[in-house]
């Protein structure tokens, strides 16, 4: 199967600081990457969609100003938590699709787990 | 209204028997796709099983089976033979196309623990 990696894998910033997060799809291109969240022994949660070239598409209730999401190339997408605080600590998947607006399958990486202090 | 809902937050089975872990669904689309990942405690979310909305049989994956109840959108994952490294957390989820490529919806989540 198709392999979508993280960078970094796990991460403890200070409160205030932004911490940004990689997602590359190895081995194929991704015309959409997915960003979720991940709370402790909770579901995944949907943050944005992002589409090479284009702005993201945020979920209900998201900060677009907070998350910053940029999918500069079609294996590329990246997760900027900016002024970071002790709430966004959390675990955060990207997934990437090569079918846009289909119902292909969706990779997933394997995670980052951010820790704000 | 959830989307997804898994009514079992746990479940335990012993080893070499067969689970169901089930999962209904709510959508108004004609076109969906549903999907079950499991997650292990090292949180990587492995791809199991998929089953298209318009897909006439049951998926199939090895020892994974979707019992695909269109009428009642239900959309069970079947284990047979379970095994000591299937326990972790199942996840279904659904994805519907809404003007283009959306993500997936996922539901609570069930925690397997299989037993010797």
């Amino acid at each position: 199967g198709a392999v979508v990696s993280q960078h970094p894998s796990r991460v403890i910033c200070k409160s205030g600081t932004s911490v940004k997060i990689e997602c590359r799809s190895l081995d194929f291109q991704a015309t959409t990457m997915f960003w979720y969240r991940q709370f402790p022994k909770k579901s995944l949660m949907l943050m944005a969609t992002s589409n090479e070239g284009s702005k993201a598409t945020y979920e209900q209730g998201v900060e677009k100003d907070k998350f910053l999401i940029n999918h500069a190339s079609l294996t590329l997408s990246t997760l900027t938590v900016t002024s970071a605080h002790p709430e966004d600590s959390s675990f955060y998947i990207c997934s990437a699709s090569s079918a846009s607006g289909s119902l292909g399958e969706q990779f997933f990486g394997p995670g980052t787990r951010l820790t704000v202090l | 209204a959830q989307k997804i809902t898994q009514t079992q937050p746990g479940m335990f089975v012993q080893e070499k028997e067969a689970v169901t872990l089930d999962c209904t669904y709510d959508t108004s689309d004609p076109s969906y796709g549903l999907f079950w990942y499991k997650q292990p405690s090292s949180g990587e979310m492995i791809f199991l099983i998929y089953q298209g909305s318009y897909d006439q049989q049951n998926a199939t994956e090895g020892r994974y089976s979707l019992n695909f109840q269109k009428a009642r959108k239900s959309a069970n994952l079947v284990i047979s033979a379970s095994q000591l490294g299937d326990s972790a957390m199942y996840f279904c989820a659904m994805r519907e196309i809404r003007g283009g490529a959306d993500g997936l919806t996922f539901g609570k989540g069930t925690h397997l623990i299989i037993q010797p």
